[in-house]
């Protein structure tokens, strides 16, 4: 079954620690996207890539950093510098056939403690 | 400035009555539009899309919008809500630049009395 999967699907840390948020996909999408989402803020977006070796930063990137060295994945780093980590956290991917339809995985919820 | 309304935060509606979520966006190009909707701490899953053609689309689980380039809307409706659609429902925009790059805007909660 193709797809996007992110772990874990719980995620505790403690205050000052960096934590890496996995983002793997199987449909061979070239855009890959990570986002945050707050209550009642809807969903922002943190950072993208649309190639392998590439990335941008999107509305609230400060905090947080990415790597894209493989197409199937997007691992996300939520850094120390980042001031209230706690969220919800959404990748999704894009591409292919689909073309412009973000296809999206079922989120990790971090919480900083 | 590119952008989404969605200006309901909660609505509630008995279950079998009708349906209508708003939508307005400000995009400079031809706007590809969505439809996506989220259970609590679940991922978002796409209801329908409009990227051209005929303006009333048809989505899944009976859902359907309309687009009126004239007022800038993407209302989302369905005829007999069921207890089961409760979720929240977000609106977006984008495509047409290559990036994929999507704008959302903050959703809108649909509370389904029994």
């Amino acid at each position: 079954d193709g797809g996007i999967t992110q772990s874990p699907k719980y995620l505790f840390r403690k205050e000052g620690q960096n934590v890496t948020l996995s983002c793997e996909q199987n449909l061979n999408h070239d855009a890959m996207y990570w986002y945050r989402q707050d209550p009642g803020q809807g969903l922002r977006l943190i950072y993208y890539s649309q190639i392998v070796n590439d990335f941008q930063k999107g509305d609230i990137a400060e905090g947080y950093s990415v790597s894209r060295e493989k197409k199937e994945s997007f691992p996300l780093t939520v850094t120390s510098a980042q001031k209230n980590p706690t969220a919800f956290y959404l990748c999704a991917s894009a591409g292919g056939q689909s073309y412009n339809e973000q296809f999206f995985g079922p989120g990790t919820r971090l919480t900083v403690l | 400035a590119q952008s989404v309304t969605q200006p309901d935060i909660h609505i509630t509606v008995s279950e079998g009555a009708s349906l209508e979520l708003r939508c307005n966006y400000s995009y400079g190009a031809t706007p590809y539009l969505f439809w996506y909707v989220q259970s609590p701490g679940q991922g978002l899953q796409l209801l329908l899309k409009y990227f051209s053609g005929d303006t009333l689309v048809q989505g899944i689980k009976g859902f359907e919008a309309e687009f009126k380039r004239s007022q800038s809307s993407f209302n989302l409706r369905k005829p007999s809500v069921h207890w089961s659609d409760a979720a929240e429902y977000f609106c977006a925009v984008g495509g047409g630049s290559g990036t994929y790059k999507y704008i959302f805007g903050t959703g809108t909660r649909l509370k389904v009395l029994a």
